[in-house]
């Protein structure tokens, strides 16, 4: 069936060390959203991306889509305590939106 | 700024009883999902509706399991009997557009134990 995976599963950083979490599709996907998760709490939407290619920015935080429309990354740049949360990707398979497992952020201040 | 609404928030139930769940998404969303999150893992849908149609209920046991949503506004989920894998958080979203294509906004969650 239609399955997003997402690496790492965990990761620990300083305060002002970069971040990156990885989304892979074994097929191409219509979409893919990012949603964050802090503890305790529910997801959240962060962004979406349609095109092939497509790069978008938040501030500190860069969202790119694959050309093949597989795979996907967000991007912290300089992490900060509020960072803290599990991140998941999603992708979109026609009118159904799977998520991957999620990436675990830690920051040590 | 509107939300989607959940209640109970918490949950404590024995196996073999039944539970229910609320949602209220916001308003004027045509389309509501329910997922269950296993914890350490991400929200899988149980059940998805377009105003008060079923458009996908594949992964959602209906042996146990059963949702409504009679006028396509608030909708409830419903176990019964209730098994002890049954723990994890159950979470309502809902979006504007029809087709699924837009934003999904979560609610805050049930979080259910079953003991």
């Amino acid at each position: 069936g239609q399955q997003v995976m997402q690496i790492p599963q965990y990761q620990h950083v300083q305060e002002g060390e970069d971040f990156t979490t990885y989304c892979n599709s074994s097929t191409t996907l219509s979409n893919i959203q990012w949603y964050k998760q802090r503890p305790g709490g529910h997801p959240v939407f962060l962004i979406q991306l349609v095109k092939s290619g497509e790069v978008k920015k938040q501030k500190r935080l860069t969202f790119q889509f694959g050309e093949a429309k597989k795979n996907s990354s967000l991007h912290i740049t300089a992490t900060q305590t509020t960072d803290v949360g599990t991140y998941f990707c999603a992708g979109r398979y026609g009118n159904k939106l799977v998520f991957g497992a999620g990436t675990i952020l830690r920051v040590k201040s | 700024e509107a939300e989607v609404a959940q209640s109970p928030r918490y949950k404590i139930t024995e196996k073999s009883q039944a539970v229910a769940f609320w949602c209220d998404p916001i308003s004027g969303h045509a389309t509501l999902y329910w997922y269950r999150q296993i914890l350490g893992q991400g929200p899988e849908l149980l059940v998805q509706f377009q105003d008060e149609s079923v458009v996908d209920d594949s992964q959602l046991p209906k042996d146990r399991f059963s949702a409504e949503r009679l006028k396509g506004v608030d909708s409830t989920l419903k176990i019964q009997p209730a098994e002890l894998g049954d723990s994890a958080m159950y979470l309502c979203a809902s979006s504007l557009e029809r087709g699924g294509q837009e934003t999904q906004y979560f609610g805050p969650g049930t979080r259910l134990l079953v003991l």
